[in-house]
């Protein structure tokens, strides 16, 4: 069985703030971690993700996260917020290899909003 | 064409009638998902299959079924449908994961808003 929690359903920065969205995530194998962000009246789209390999994992627009296997932790930080930045987001888990694959389990969501 | 393809992109509908909503795709995967998202809660899974003679229920399969035509094919039917069931549905695919699979992931359709009233 796999969950996902993610610490805060709204966070709120000032535009050029660092963003922190938390991720923990639970696992009985090695996991596939996801990040997916959705605009308003969007579908997802894959922000980055976590297989095998590097622990930090850098995606697109300026944003990555590191898998810290000690601490169950996929964590999404971009170092300068951009009004641009304000959509909803999504951390999912999915067993890895030696799991064989499941589906994807997402976490409840967190509404992130850039201020000026 | 988009890899995942929704139909339709809207709908709305009464109480107690019956509708499918259905889900094609060009990616060769074997996995394909429905999921269902709500304000609050995220995306949550409906039914998923990991090949044509494979369905398997998801944490939210009461009142729902499935039917996979084929490989590029899943579509899901809500029997009688209830105010619930009001969502934003999305279908998606994936492939098996291997190693070494640095493309390894989920492809989701642009989703159907579905409103039951």
């Amino acid at each position: 069985a796999q969950s996902v929690t993610q610490l805060g359903s709204h966070v709120s920065v000032s535009e050029g703030a660092l963003v922190l969205l938390r991720c923990n995530y639970s696992s009985s194998v090695p996991p596939y971690l996801f990040w997916y962000v959705q605009y308003p009246n969007q579908g997802l789209q894959l922000l980055l993700k976590y297989t095998t390999g590097a622990t930090l994992v850098k995606g697109i627009n300026g944003f990555e996260a590191e898998f810290k296997k000690s601490e169950t932790s996929f964590h999404l930080t971009k170092p300068s917020a951009h009004m641009s930045d304000a959509a909803e987001y999504f951390c999912a888990v999915s067993e890895g290899l030696t799991g064989g694959g499941n589906k994807l389990t997402f976490g409840t969501g967190t509404q992130l909003k850039v201020e000026l | 064409d988009a890899d995942v393809t929704q139909t339709p992109r809207n709908r709305i509908t009464k109480t107690g009638k019956r509708i499918m909503l259905e889900c094609s795709q060009t990616k060769g995967h074997d996995r394909m998902y429905w999921y269902r998202q709500d304000p609050g809660l995220g995306l949550r899974l409906i039914y998923y299959s990991f090949d044509v003679k494979d369905i398997n229920k998801g944490e939210i399969s009461d009142g729902y079924s499935v039917s996979r035509q084929a490989q590029a094919k899943f579509s899901l039917s809500l029997e009688s449908a209830i105010p619930n069931q009001t969502a934003l549905y999305f279908c998606a695919t994936s492939d098996v994961p291997g190693q070494g699979q640095d493309n390894y992931g989920y492809t989701f359709g642009s989703g159907t808003r579905l409103t039951v009233v």
